[in-house]
Order: C-alpha cells, then sequence, then structure tokens
C-alpha cells in the first residue's frame, strides 16, 4: 500500500465545473502537506500548502484533517488551462526532519470546452 | 525570480555506461533533494543534502551516488546504466527541511 493515496481519475469535467479530489496517507507522522500541480511531465510545482485550518487561494480550496489523515483540493469554475495531473504531497520529517517528499501518484483533470 | 537549474535536459546512454546530472539550486538554499520519476509513476525520492552533507536516502541503488559541493550545487553520479534507469531526474531545493521544495525543469534520461 502506498504511503500517499489519490483516485488517479481521470476526471473529464466542462468548463465551469466544481471538481474535487481526495488523497490519504498512512504516516500519521507527517508533518506538512501540499499540493503540487505537474504538467505534460514537467517539474510539480507547488499549487498551494494544506493546513488543518484549510486555506484557499482564488478558485483553489484545500483541507485537512489529521484525525482521519485525509486531505482534499477543491476546484471551483474550472478553466481549461486547469487541465493537468494533481499531486497530493507530503513531508514526513518527524524527528529527522529530512524534508523528503512523498507523493501520491497523481489525479488527472482534463477540463473540456 | 531566479529557479533550480539541471543540466543536462536530456542525455542519451548506453547501458553499462555512466551519466552525470547536475543541479544548481535558488541562491541562498542549503538543502537539495534529488527525485526519480519513471513512465507513468509519481517522483520517488532517491537523496538529499543540507549544509553539504547527506541528510536522507532513499530508494537509491548502490550504482548511484551524490554530493553537493561548497557553492551548494549537487551532482548525482549514475553507474552501470541499465534499461530501467530511464526517467525524469528532478532536483529540487529549499531554504532548509521545513521549507517549500521548488523543483528543477528536470533531465530526462535515456539509456538504450
Amino acid at each position: 500500500r502506498k504511503e500517499v493515496e489519490q483516485d488517479p481519475g481521470p476526471f473529464n469535467v466542462p468548463e465551469g465545473a466544481t471538481v474535487a479530489f481526495n488523497c490519504t496517507y498512512s504516516n500519521s507522522a507527517s508533518q506538512s502537506f501540499f499540493w503540487y500541480r505537474q504538467d505534460c511531465r514537467k517539474e510539480p510545482k507547488l499549487l498551494m500548502s494544506v493546513y488543518s485550518s484549510g486555506n484557499e487561494d482564488g478558485r483553489f480550496t484545500a483541507q485537512l484533517n489529521r484525525a482521519s489523515q485525509y486531505i482534499s483540493l477543491l476546484i471551483r469554475d474550472s478553466k481549461l488551462s486547469d487541465s493537468a495531473t494533481y499531486l497530493c504531497v507530503v513531508n514526513t520529517d518527524g524527528s529527522s526532519n529530512t524534508g523528503k517528499l512523498i507523493f501520491g501518484q497523481g489525479t488527472t483533470l482534463q477540463v473540456k470546452p | 525570480a531566479a529557479g533550480v537549474i539541471q543540466s543536462p535536459r536530456h542525455l542519451i546512454k548506453e547501458k553499462r555506461e555512466t551519466a552525470t546530472l547536475k543541479c544548481y539550486p535558488i541562491p541562498r538554499h542549503d538543502t537539495v533533494y534529488w527525485y526519480q520519476q519513471g513512465p507513468g509513476q509519481d517522483p520517488q525520492f532517491l537523496i538529499s543534502f543540507y549544509e553539504k552533507m547527506q541528510s536522507d536516502k532513499g530508494s537509491i541503488p548502490d550504482r548511484f551516488s551524490a554530493q553537493q559541493f561548497s557553492d551548494y550545487h549537487s551532482e548525482l553520479n549514475m553507474s552501470s546504466l541499465e534499461l530501467g534507469d530511464s526517467a525524469l531526474y528532478f532536483c529540487a531545493s529549499s531554504r532548509t527541511t521545513t521549507d517549500t521544495q521548488y523543483f528543477g525543469p528536470g533531465t530526462r534520461l535515456t539509456v538504450l
């Protein structure tokens, strides 16, 4: 079982739709949580960090539930340019504090006109 | 803003050859990470350095070695290349181990 699990999709949605991605992680010692976006085998780019209180950045909202070890990303009013793979990422540095990132397998989003 | 620089961007090697990948972190970033992303796979952590010392090691084959130099750039050395080593190799840097990691554009290695 992977340490970070995501539904790989693909999610095919029309422009303007709202789409939600979910992710679970197995290591309760995980310290930091992120959503990265990856386009066509380019480098992963940070979309947003995820906090227990929830955080929002424009059309994007991220939530963290530490008790359930569950992370979510909500995209409202989808744009064609949102088409990409969304990677759920966990930093399990714990006591060693080395900062290595553990990636989920990614969820592919295709927004259609 | 300056980003992480990786070279070369593309590399083609034969089986059993060696390869050296280079990474130049964002200025004032002391921490460097290497990740390998195979076809259709998610990135896998290989190795990391903090202040020129190895700080963590992941699923890195013994045929691979890496180091971080005094100017904080890092090199990943790969020997006895195998077909399965064909992948995208990303370098990421951060100011500290708890800060956001920024990824370079990657080196696409093809082993024939």
